[in-house]
């Protein structure tokens, strides 16, 4: 079974932080994906990676960036938290185009 | 650009009735189709995936889609919901982009929140 390990379910920072989120893949998968989720507006792309050192934005790259050094580990960075990116983040990978998304467990993020 | 459209942002059912949550999509290209179930707290799982050939797709926990190309429809339905089918359902597209590459990516639905009563 493939695997998405998020490094954190619960984290709380505050304003004006650099904050790192962590997604490990054991399945050797090429594509990448970081999303917010928030009630009624469901899943929003930040960014996704499609191989080493590559990098897109999604729908709402604004405030963040990401990291792609090693195959299996997707960083997503808050240069400056702010309170408006207290959310549920959610990061997922895949192999190629008609292969479903796997999802990690969520990493419930409070800005204070 | 690919769009995905869930009626209904909430669903009631009673525990042994039908479940029927209903997708719309659009794509300018075939389209891949997936349907996710959430749990509280937990991440998405894959609940079924239709890509090519039949169009009516068996998934997990009793649950099926049918791919309906000329109405761009994929609803999901379950004959008898059960209390564990509670959850938060989301159906998603294939993206691609005017390429015609999709680097895995999907388009995601609002999401529809099911509930079920004894």
């Amino acid at each position: 079974d493939v695997k998405v390990t998020q490094s954190s379910r619960y984290l709380v920072k505050r304003t004006g932080e650099k904050v790192f989120l962590e997604c490990v893949q054991d399945m050797d998968h090429e594509n990448m994906f970081w999303y917010r989720q928030d009630p009624g507006l469901g899943l929003r792309l930040i960014y996704f990676s499609y191989d080493v050192k590559m990098k897109e934005k999604g729908d709402i790259p604004e405030g963040y960036s990401v990291s792609r050094e090693k195959k299996e580990r997707f960083s997503l960075i808050l240069e400056s938290a702010s309170t408006n990116q207290t959310s549920m983040y959610l990061c997922a990978s895949n192999r190629v185009d008609n292969q479903p998304q796997h999802f990690g467990d969520g990493t419930r993020l409070s800005i204070l | 650009a690919q769009s995905v459209t869930q009626l209904g942002s909430h669903v009631s059912v009673s525990e042994g009735a039908l479940v029927l949550l209903r997708c719309n999509y659009s794509s300018s290209v075939p389209p891949y189709l997936f349907w996710y179930v959430q749990y509280p707290n937990q991440g998405l799982q894959l609940l079924l995936k239709y890509t090519t050939g039949a169009t009516l797709v068996k998934g997990i926990n009793g649950f099926e889609a049918e791919f309906k190309k000329s109405e761009t429809s994929f609803h999901l339905t379950k004959p008898s919901a059960h209390m564990s089918d509670a959850a938060e359902y989301f159906c998603a597209v294939s993206d691609f982009n005017a390429g015609g590459t999709s680097y895995g990516k999907l388009t995601f639905g609002q999401g529809t929140i099911l509930t079920v009563h004894p």
